[in-house]
């Protein structure tokens, strides 16, 4: 099955600054990865995805890249902001739908 | 708001007990989805419908577990003899367009 790694598990920025986060996936197959943003007690909420026939994706303050050949994306945070401060999961899947997530990372933007 | 609603809320259970978790989405989707996650780690996939047939069941859900879907709609997870091991928040999703999945608010079970 498809196996996502993501790093790094906690990631501490000062306000302002930009934040990145990376991901690895196994399956080559998979064809959607999307970002989900989980603050303390509330639900994985989706923030930004991206398809594997695009390279690039933005989303005012967020953007997302993905490199098929070398089997990687990743999650751009410019110009933090306190409440951008909670836990970040990448997913992958193929044509089957199921999410395989990756294990976290704690963003903590200080003021 | 996604709009899935999802109860209880909490559930504290002792262990041997049988527990059902609810899923109902305020809008027709055509798959909903059920991952578990732990503190500290990504929700893991548990199974999923489309419509009202399951579709695939992950090796994460032993016999104890079973889940339906009756005419597409809610959707409902049973646990039976629940172990310590169970304890975790169950997370149901819906999605239709392509992977696109947006989750509930969840259950959070405690086996004591």
């Amino acid at each position: 099955g498809e196996n996502v790694e993501q790093h790094p598990s906690t990631l501490s920025v000062q306000e302002g600054d930009s934040a990145v986060i990376k991901c690895t996936y196994s399956d080559s197959a998979s064809n959607y990865f999307p970002w989900y943003k989980q603050e303390l007690g509330k639900r994985p909420q989706l923030i930004i995805d991206i398809r594997s026939n695009v390279g690039e994706k933005k989303d005012q303050r967020i953007a997302v890249t993905l490199n098929k050949t070398a089997k990687h994306f990743s999650l751009h945070i410019t110009e933090t902001q306190p409440e951008d401060s909670a836990v970040y999961f990448c997913a992958a899947s193929t044509f089957d739908y199921k999410l395989s997530f990756g294990a976290g990372t704690t963003v903590t933007v200080r003021a | 708001d996604t709009g899935v609603s999802q109860n209880p809320r909490h559930k504290i259970t002792k262990r041997g007990q049988n527990v059902t978790f609810r899923c109902d989405p305020i809008s027709e989707h055509n798959r909903l989805y059920w991952y578990r996650q732990t503190l500290g780690q990504g929700p893991e996939f548990l199974t999923y419908f489309q419509n009202e047939a399951q579709l695939e069941k992950s090796r994460l859900l032993s016999d104890r577990f079973s889940a339906e879907r009756p005419k597409g709609s809610f959707s409902t997870l049973e646990i039976q003899r629940t172990e310590q091991g169970d304890s975790a928040m169950y997370l149901c999703a819906v999605g239709d367009r392509e992977n696109e999945q947006y989750f509930g608010p969840g259950t959070r079970l405690t086996v004591t």
